[in-house]
């Protein structure tokens, strides 16, 4: 199972909105509704941001919103504000009932 | 509250098992809907999921990693084993596990560990 393909690097400035995407196959991101985003600061464990491609936790801000196009899902960050800085991670179920993450991105923000 | 906590060697020598536990509380591994899962991440790279274990037994592994992989449960415990056969130097990572619970959020790692820092070294 190849990895999910992230940018490396995004940025923003504060105030702006930044996307960044999400791109699989019709084995994983394509096959399901079972997009996941994870957000995680150096040294601490990941932090689940968007589920099922587009649904958010209970506690997450609302600034924070997922959507899917056939093999590829979107993570945006609206407002963007200095404590949004850290790595963000895909993950998607597959077909083969197992996951698969992306690459991960650094936001940055400027 | 849900928390998971993980437990095992910091540092293990190529060729070993490596045994991770994971032990929970908060939540039940016989619910219905209830999966826990490990996740590695070696140092300054990308997330890798390892296992999964089911509330009522179901195993799956990495297609990669299966060989070497073994998820097990203690329900009575509420602790979850995962084994890794063969350790490599390339096996050094932090490994998480997490939960995930279809009926709170789907098919995502809802709650995580804080996960544990695995060496491989001679």
């Amino acid at each position: 199972q190849s990895a999910l393909t992230q940018p490396a690097s995004v940025s923003g400035s504060p105030g702006q909105s930044i996307t960044i995407s999400c791109t699989g196959t019709s084995s994983d991101v394509g096959a399901y509704n079972y997009v996941s985003w994870y957000q995680q600061y150096p040294g601490k464990a990941p932090k689940l941001m968007v589920y099922d491609v587009t649904k958010r936790p209970s506690g997450v801000s609302n600034r924070f919103s997922g959507s899917k196009s056939v093999n590829t899902a979107s993570l945006t960050i609206s407002g963007l504000q200095a404590e949004d800085e850290a790595d963000y991670y895909c993950s998607s179920y597959t077909r083969s009932s197992t996951w698969v993450f992306g690459g991960g991105t650094k936001l940055t923000v400027l | 509250q849900v928390t998971l906590k993980e437990s095992g060697p910091a540092l293990v020598k190529p060729t070993q098992t490596l045994t991770l536990t994971c032990t929970f509380s908060g939540f039940s591994l016989t619910t219905s809907g209830v999966r826990v899962s490990w996740v590695r991440q070696p140092p300054g790279k990308a997330l890798e999921w390892l296992a999964r274990i089911d509330w009522d037994g179901d195993k799956f592994y990495s297609t990669s990693l299966k060989t070497r992989l073994t998820i097990s449960k203690d329900t009575s415990k509420n602790q979850v084993v995962l084994t890794m056969t063969n350790m490599d130097p390339v096996d050094t990572a932090t490994y998480y596990c997490a939960r995930i619970w279809t009926t709170v959020a789907g098919m995502s790692f809802d709650i995580w560990g804080q996960g544990t820092m695995v060496t491989v070294s001679s």
